[in-house]
């Protein structure tokens, strides 16, 4: 199975500012990282497909990147609503995995 | 949109065969992927099965040996069953669906059904 961790664990932000979160995979692969976003008592939320599409229905405040092991979701200027964890989820090989989330706190 | 709708006992008593049902509560599923995932504190995330719209299906490793998804002719509702349920199964079970075997990025989710495996 491939390994997905993400980093970091949490982390807090004041609005207005950028906020990257890292996932790196045991394995390379091309693009078939998807982020979600889930609040508490909610299924996850669809941000982002195929490394850097972005669902229609989100924000462009939204944006991803990366290939190979490595791959990160940056949000451009936070806002109250984002916080929430964010999972990040490879479907390159199955079975499919999830990273173990990264906590967002908005100060 | 569809909306999806997860239906399941709450509580199974340990050893016992668990059968949840997703009901496709709006709009059509599709001739797309339906998937079965959970959730809980200790494991995360995890990826459980799917079914195509063929009745072809994938199952992961983990839960192989345990699990069964199936769905009806109208493709309106979707079952799992996991046999022999210990304590570590006790979760949040979503289903999902995606448009893509390869690349699949979970769209549309239903809101989750909580079970509690207990004595």
């Amino acid at each position: 199975d491939i390994q997905m961790t993400q980093s970091p664990s949490s982390v807090s932000a004041s609005v207005g500012d950028r906020v990257t979160i890292s996932c790196r995979a045991s394995q390379s692969f091309t693009t078939w990282l998807a982020w979600y976003q889930q609040k508490p008592g909610k299924a996850p939320k669809l941000l982002l497909y195929a490394a850097s599409s972005l669902k229609s229905t989100v924000s462009s405040r939204f944006s991803g990147s990366g290939s190979g092991t490595d791959f990160r979701l940056t949000i451009s200027s936070v806002v109250p609503d984002d916080s929430a964890t964010y999972f990040c989820q490879q479907a390159d090989t199955f079975p499919i995995t999830f990273g173990q989330g990264t906590r967002l706190e908005i100060e | 949109q569809v909306q999806l709708q997860e239906s399941g006992p709450g509580l199974v008593k340990p050893s016992e065969t668990l059968s949840l049902t997703c009901t496709v509560s709006s709009g059509s599923i599709g001739d797309y992927y339906l998937s079965w995932l959970r959730q809980s504190p200790g494991k995360g995330l995890e990826w459980i099965a799917y079914i195509f719209h063929t009745g072809s299906t994938e199952y992961s490793p983990s839960f192989k040996s345990r699990v069964t998804i199936s769905q009806d002719t109208s493709r309106k509702h979707f079952s799992l069953t996991l046999t022999s349920v210990t304590a570590a199964d006790t979760a949040v079970y979503y289903c999902a669906r995606h448009y893509t075997h390869i690349g699949a990025a979970f769209h549309d989710w239903g809101q989750g059904t909580v079970i509690t495996v207990s004595s």
